[in-house]
């Protein structure tokens, strides 16, 4: 099966410093890739969808200047959390949209601390 | 907007049993995709079974089959034969013409050995 890598895996960083964290489609070429949140023990919220060299959509509530994704190839997504504060702390994961495929494929997560 | 419904937060299955997890869901829409994930404790999410709208088969995956009723919108999961693996966090999922996945809330299913 297709198979998204993220990195890092988990990561603490200090308040007002910045987070890259990586998406990468390793064995398929992802047209669409999506950013999730996901808090303890509820459902993944979707937090913007990017398409490859086009600029993300982001969904209602979520500050585009705070999450700032870049989809510069078909296997690679970066999120960026810009000075980060503890409510950012989170576990955020990313998919691929497989083209021809309505199926996405995730990847495992990057637990986020923000002290 | 679609909206995508799981009334069960947690459930129960004693090692060996069957186990039906409920979801239902709202839509305007005539073709869509329906889907089960699992998320261990590891958080990695799996697909667990998929199934087209417009196909009346209901889908079937090893000891994972669904009950599709698309005119009342439900679309629940049953797990034959429960396993102590089996024991995640099972969402609900729809997809449809803007390619967006909808999550329902999420059933945490405890298997008992």
């Amino acid at each position: 099966g297709a198979v998204v890598s993220q990195h890092p895996s988990w990561v603490i960083c200090k308040s007002g410093t910045s987070v890259k964290i990586e998406c990468r489609s390793l064995d398929f070429q992802a047209t669409t890739m999506f950013w999730y949140r996901q808090f303890p023990k509820q459902s993944l919220m979707l937090m913007a969808t990017s398409n490859e060299g086009s600029k993300a959509t982001y969904e209602q509530g979520v500050e585009k200047d705070k999450f700032l994704i870049n989809h510069a190839s078909l296997t690679l997504s970066t999120l960026t959390v810009t000075s980060a504060h503890p409510e950012d702390s989170s576990f955020y994961i990313c998919s691929g949209d497989g083209a021809g495929v309505n199926e996405q494929f995730f990847g495992p997560g990057t637990r986020l601390t923000v002290l | 907007a679609q909206t995508v419904t799981q009334s069960q937060p947690e459930m129960s299955v004693q090692e060996a049993e069957t186990v039906t997890l409920s979801c239902t869901y709202d839509t305007s829409e005539s073709d869509y995709y329906l889907f089960w994930y699992k998320q261990p404790p590891s958080r990695q999410m799996i697909l667990v079974i998929r199934q087209e709208a417009y196909k009346q088969q209901n889908a079937t995956e090893n000891r994972f089959s669904v009950n599709f009723q698309k005119a009342a919108k439900s679309f629940s999961l049953k797990i034959s034969d429960s396993q102590l693996g089996d024991a995640a966090m099972y969402f609900c999922a729809y997809v449809g013409n803007t390619g967006k996945l909808i999550f329902g809330q999420g059933t945490t299913l405890q298997v008992k050995p």
